[in-house]
């Protein structure tokens, strides 16, 4: 079975910074594209960093420069680090398996909340 | 950069009925690679629909996808209680470049 188990989020002033953690079990994250997609309240899904599997990383321009995706292939875990957050990136950062063969994410986790705080 | 655009931004129907959701892309998606995702409050996207018109495994076949180039459309062919949801499309090409439609919130009228 896939699961994905996202930790970390929690409560952060603006200028801070976090990391989140997706614990992923049922694949391995070496042999899969991993994503981060978030939503802010209230509001639509935002894709935000991308992981290939040759390690290759790929971020939206919204967190280019201050988020960092990673992994740890011993700990089948990605990580996203989060620098110099604002409001806007008050959100639940969701971790999912993709994008799959069609483009698509197709294994989800349950999301961590980040609030930033000013 | 593609700009899915999903109408109407809300529908509502009653169980039973036909429920239309149109997703329209400002470039052309090439390979189909556009998706379909039913969120419920407080839950984590699920997969619909892959490949333009591939139901996800578990998917009932009364939602079906269809549509090419810069036209989609998610079909629920009877609306039952647990199908009042937000419906997302979402589109993948090379760069990559990933971005998601505003949603369709399908409620019970």
């Amino acid at each position: 079975e896939v699961q994905l188990v996202e930790s970390g989020g929690g409560l952060v002033q603006s200028g801070g910074s976090l990391r989140l953690s997706c614990a992923v079990s049922g694949f391995t994250v070496s042999a899969n594209y991993v994503s981060w997609v978030r939503q802010a309240p209230g509001k639509g899904l935002e894709w935000v960093s991308l992981i290939y599997s040759d390690a290759t990383t790929y971020d939206a321009d919204s967190v280019k420069g201050r988020f960092t995706v990673s992994r740890d292939n011993s700990k089948n875990t990605v990580y996203l680090q989060m620098n110099s957050l604002t409001g806007e990136d008050t959100a639940v950062y969701y971790c999912a398996r993709g994008p799959a063969l069609y483009g698509d994410f197709d294994y989800w986790g349950q999301g961590t909340l980040v609030t930033v705080s000013s | 950069e593609i700009v899915l655009t999903q109408s109407p931004g809300t529908l509502s129907l009653s169980p039973g009925e036909r429920a239309t959701l149109s997703c329209r892309a400002s470039q052309s998606i090439r390979s189909n690679y556009l998706a379909w995702y039913q969120q419920k409050p407080g839950q984590a996207p699920r997969p619909l629909i892959y490949g333009a018109s591939r139901r996800a495994t578990g998917i009932p076949d009364r939602f079906s996808g269809s549509g090419s180039g810069t036209d989609f459309t998610l079909t629920i062919s009877r609306l039952e209680p647990e199908d009042f949801a937000v419906y997302y499309c979402q589109q993948y090409s090379s760069s990559p470049q990933i971005s998601f439609g505003g949603g369709t919130k399908v409620e019970i009228k």
